[in-house]
């Protein structure tokens, strides 16, 4: 089956205590990217990821950190996560060419940061 | 900026038609999409519209895109309880088709039996 994964799904943490959050795809897509979701402001982009090697900054990349090793993955690190990083995290995946429209995400992960 | 603006709550009786409104800013953009979330599940794809259309119709959705006015519309014909869920309207950023989705801050839908 085609589908984003991502894990944890829920995780609570203290401020400073450095974690991961993994994205993986099995659809073969170059574009990868990284949102947030936050009530009444929609999902913002973090960080995307045109391909292998190839990222970028999206709207709101200030302690968040991304690698792109492999095409499948796509892991979003918080160095010394904060309160105000409490949220609701979705990763997609686009196949890039003429022909692609849609993006595909993740079940999202719930960080709560205390 | 690049701007998407929904309003955030409607409610609607079943059997009932839902219209969820969305403003945007890009005017070059390629596609634009309707996202359904359902509490405590990711993002669906509900249905998208080529920036060359004026009207797409799916089954009981409707879309229609105003160009001129940057207005996008989401119609949903006899609304069901399990059509329940935020509606976020998306746009693309720029002429491509792949690339940073600009979200509304999202439509919650509420169904009343």
């Amino acid at each position: 089956e085609a589908q984003v994964t991502q894990n944890p799904r829920y995780l609570i943490t203290v401020t400073g205590k450095k974690l991961t959050v993994t994205c993986s795809q099995n659809m073969n897509h170059e574009y990868m990217s990284w949102y947030r979701q936050d009530p009444g402001l929609g999902l913002r982009q973090i960080y995307y990821s045109m391909n292998v090697e190839v990222t970028d900054k999206g709207d709101v990349p200030e302690g968040y950190k991304v690698s792109r090793k492999e095409k499948r993955n796509f892991p979003l690190i918080l160095e010394s996560p904060s309160p105000n990083q409490t949220s609701l995290y979705f990763c997609a995946s686009q196949r890039t060419g003429t022909a692609s429209y849609e993006q595909y995400f993740g079940p999202g992960t719930r960080l709560t940061v205390t | 900026g690049e701007d998407v603006e929904q309003s955030l709550f409607l409610s609607v009786r079943e059997g009932d038609s839902s219209v969820i409104n969305c403003t945007y800013t890009d005017s070059s953009s390629t596609y634009l999409y309707w996202y359904k979330q359902e509490p405590g599940a990711g993002l669906q794809l509900l249905t998208y519209i080529f920036s060359n259309m004026d009207m797409k119709q799916d089954q009981r959705l409707t879309v229609l895109l105003n160009k001129k006015d940057k207005h996008l519309s989401l119609r949903i014909a006899d609304t069901q309880t399990g059509d329940s869920a935020i509606y976020f309207c998306a746009e693309i950023l720029g002429s491509g088709n792949t690339g940073k989705l600009i979200f509304g801050q999202g439509t919650t839908l509420q169904v009343k039996p």
